[in-house]
């Protein structure tokens, strides 16, 4: 099994709501990703978990705060996000020999 | 000078064309490589790792040229279903940093 999985699917959020994007592997992943995607650009990395700590912050805004509850959940807490954040939000885990596998994403418009 | 640079295309290619992208990467110690598949809307999907003697996998081969520091993925017998963005991504040689080409927009022509 090499599913990721993401919710929600797509996400309408106004700019002083709080919401949170919720990722899932169960494939004995220990590393898990998040990055953020433009249209028509490759995805930008925003925060690594390596072993459930925080290993990379892409000086990401304070507005995106992630949290690893445990080794197959990682959340994205929103808070306070501007319009151009609007994007699609993927989640990633990756095996011991780094290949990346991708979850569905989380299409995050925010007006 | 960016870590991974591709070619952006577009490629438009005949059906059972063979086609080729390129990818350069700046870090000589970089130690892993990978092309990924996105389709329109969708997620990035594992296409194949890249080993130093190459791989192959059906009518994929992808090459690693370490003197020169570039990878490539060959593509035969082109299909449309070909059709897609294709990302190289090298991770960095400590940690777990990975860099993205900007991808290589593949349209396959019937």
């Amino acid at each position: 099994d090499t599913e990721v999985t993401q919710t929600p699917k797509h996400l309408v959020m106004g700019m002083t709501n709080k919401k949170s994007l919720k990722c899932e592997q169960h494939m004995g992943h220990r590393a898990m990703y998040w990055y953020k995607q433009k249209a028509k650009k490759p995805p930008e990395l925003m925060f690594v978990y390596s072993y459930e700590k925080l290993s990379i912050n892409e000086s990401v805004p304070s507005r995106f705060s992630p949290e690893c509850p445990n080794s197959s959940l990682l959340n994205l807490h929103l808070h306070a996000l501007q319009p151009e954040d609007s994007a699609l939000y993927l989640c990633a885990s990756s095996s011991i020999n780094y290949e990346q596998y991708f979850g569905p994403g989380t299409r995050l418009t925010v007006t | 000078r960016k870590e991974v640079e591709q070619d952006p295309g577009p490629f438009n290619v005949p059906e059972g064309a063979t086609v080729a992208f390129n990818c350069t990467y700046s870090n000589s110690a970089s130690q892993s490589f990978f092309w990924y598949r996105q389709d329109c809307r969708k997620e990035p999907k594992l296409l194949m790792s890249v080993y130093s003697s190459g791989n192959e996998d059906g009518r994929f081969t992808a090459q690693l040229n370490r003197a020169s520091q570039y990878i490539s993925l060959l593509i035969r017998d082109s299909k449309l279903s070909d059709s897609a963005t294709y990302l190289c991504v090298v991770k960095a040689n400590t940690g777990n940093q990975f860099y993205f080409g900007t991808g290589t927009s593949l349209t396959v022509i019937p």
